[in-house]
């Protein structure tokens, strides 16, 4: 069965600085990798995905990742965190298996507390 | 708004009781998804349709959990004689089926969800 992993349950950084969130998954298959955010009392909002091609992905408010075959990681980045950018981020993993079998899975979160 | 509707927010019920919950995908998405979340988790996947047909669903809780898409566009997902257990919140998620790449339909957008309080 896949499983995705998020290292950290809680990140606390100074505004400005740069952060990594971590991500692992156990599946060698193919697969669809997302990162998720959730802002306090708000629904999930895709933040940004690999589906195929560029092993880096960028999102439009300055994170990016990189799928990392090898290492099984999809590690979430951003050089300079704002306070806006307080959050709960999810990590998604979509194994398409043998037979058609379809189970989305998602990491545990890791809350992201970005200080003044 | 255009985006991922669900009804209602929020329900209080007592143990034994059934719940109803009713999700509106995207108009142009073919896919529809349910998932559970408990405090301090991320989603746990419960089911999904492509169209009216039910593709995945050996991850549903147990026989009191049931879903449907009879016309192929909104769902409901029934909880029968709820537990304080099933308290949680349970998202509702869709995709389009393509685009130019068979890929897109793998990225979900999710509704506001239904937080089930059990008594």
């Amino acid at each position: 069965a896949q499983s995705v992993t998020q290292l950290d349950s809680q990140v606390p950084v100074f505004e400005e600085a740069p952060v990594e969130l971590r991500c692992n998954y156990s599946s060698s298959v193919s697969v669809y990798l997302f990162w998720y955010v959730q802002y306090p009392n708000q629904g999930l909002q895709l933040l940004l995905k690999y589906l195929s091609g560029s092993t880096l992905v960028e999102s439009i408010n300055g994170f990016e990742a990189e799928f990392n075959k090898s290492q099984t990681s999809f590690h979430l980045r951003k050089p300079s965190v704002h306070i806006s950018d307080t959050a709960e981020y999810f990590c998604a993993v979509i194994l398409r298996g043998p037979g058609g079998s379809y189970i989305p899975t998602f990491g545990r979160g890791t809350s992201l507390i970005v200080h003044p | 708004d255009t985006g991922v509707s669900q009804d209602p927010r929020h329900k209080i019920t007592k143990r034994g009781q059934n719940v109803t919950f009713r999700c509106d995908p995207i108009s142009e998405h073919n896919r529809l998804y349910w998932y559970r979340q408990t405090l301090g988790q991320g989603p746990e996947f419960l089911t999904y349709f492509q169209n009216e047909a039910q593709l995945e669903k050996s991850r549903l809780l147990s026989d009191r959990f049931s879903a449907e898409r009879p016309k192929g566009s909104f769902s409901t997902l029934e909880i029968q004689r709820t537990e304080q257990g099933d308290s949680a919140m349970y998202l509702c998620a869709s995709s389009k089926k393509t685009g130019t790449s068979g890929r897109e339909q793998e990225t979900q957008y999710f509704g506001p969800g239904t937080r089930l309080l059990v008594l």
